[in-house]
């Protein structure tokens, strides 16, 4: 089953404006939680990542926000660019199990 | 110096073919994955390979298999090639040697296309 639920699947967002994907879980086993970037024929790269005991990480113009206890966490990209135009995943790790869940992808378009 | 590279990049063949991709990370990770990114773009973890042990997902089929002759490498082989094994094979490699050190670096993909 998908151990990492994604919304939306795209997203059309003006120049300037704030970009919100939304990702959740179900096992409370993870402990690690990436966002990648991915552009047409590049692999995925990491963006930022947060541990479960934050509640917010910024770097840049991204922010992760994480709810424990709704088991959600979402990306904010502040003063979305064109060049931000791409796919973004959400992740979710175990540190003992060697595994790294994707979300299904949302697709961001920023419009000039 | 590039950090995880696979070869080939490209790969076209006719169905029931056996086919290999070869993956090398020079970065000196323990942990090394396959990952399969379809048509609307789900990647979706095949194996994960960590000191000699094999995790694998149990959705894969046995027809593939991967092969790791040391550490910097992890091959993955695909035997009786279908229609539906057509999508963009990753490999990627990670440290894992602490909270946040595990960053997943992902190779430039590869194409198989099965006719």
């Amino acid at each position: 089953q998908q151990q990492v639920k994604q919304s939306p699947q795209s997203l059309i967002v003006q120049k300037g404006g704030i970009s919100i994907i939304n990702c959740a879980y179900e096992n409370t086993a993870f402990d690690y939680f990436p966002w990648y970037q991915q552009f047409p024929g590049k692999g995925p790269a990491l963006l930022i990542a947060i541990r479960p005991d934050v509640s917010e990480k910024k770097e840049g113009r991204f922010t992760i926000s994480f709810n424990k206890s709704a088991k959600q966490f979402s990306l904010h990209i502040m003063d979305s660019q064109p060049g931000d135009s791409a796919t973004y995943f959400c992740a979710a790790d175990t540190i003992g199990a060697n595994n790294l869940f994707f979300g299904t992808g949302t697709r961001l378009t920023v419009i000039p | 110096d590039t950090a995880v590279s696979q070869t080939p990049k490209y790969l076209v063949t006719q169905m029931g073919n056996d086919k290999s991709i070869k993956c090398e990370q020079n970065l000196g990770h323990d942990t090394m994955y396959w990952y399969k990114q379809d048509s609307k773009k789900f990647l979706k973890i095949m194996f994960s390979y960590n000191n000699k042990e094999l995790i694998i997902n149990e959705t894969v089929p046995n027809r593939f298999s991967p092969k790791s002759p040391d550490k910097a490498h992890l091959n993955l082989h695909i035997n009786s090639l279908e229609l539906g094994d057509s999508a963009v094979y990753f490999c990627a490699s990670s440290p894992r040697t602490g909270w946040l050190m595990r960053e997943a670096f992902f190779g430039q993909g590869t194409r198989l296309t099965v006719v």
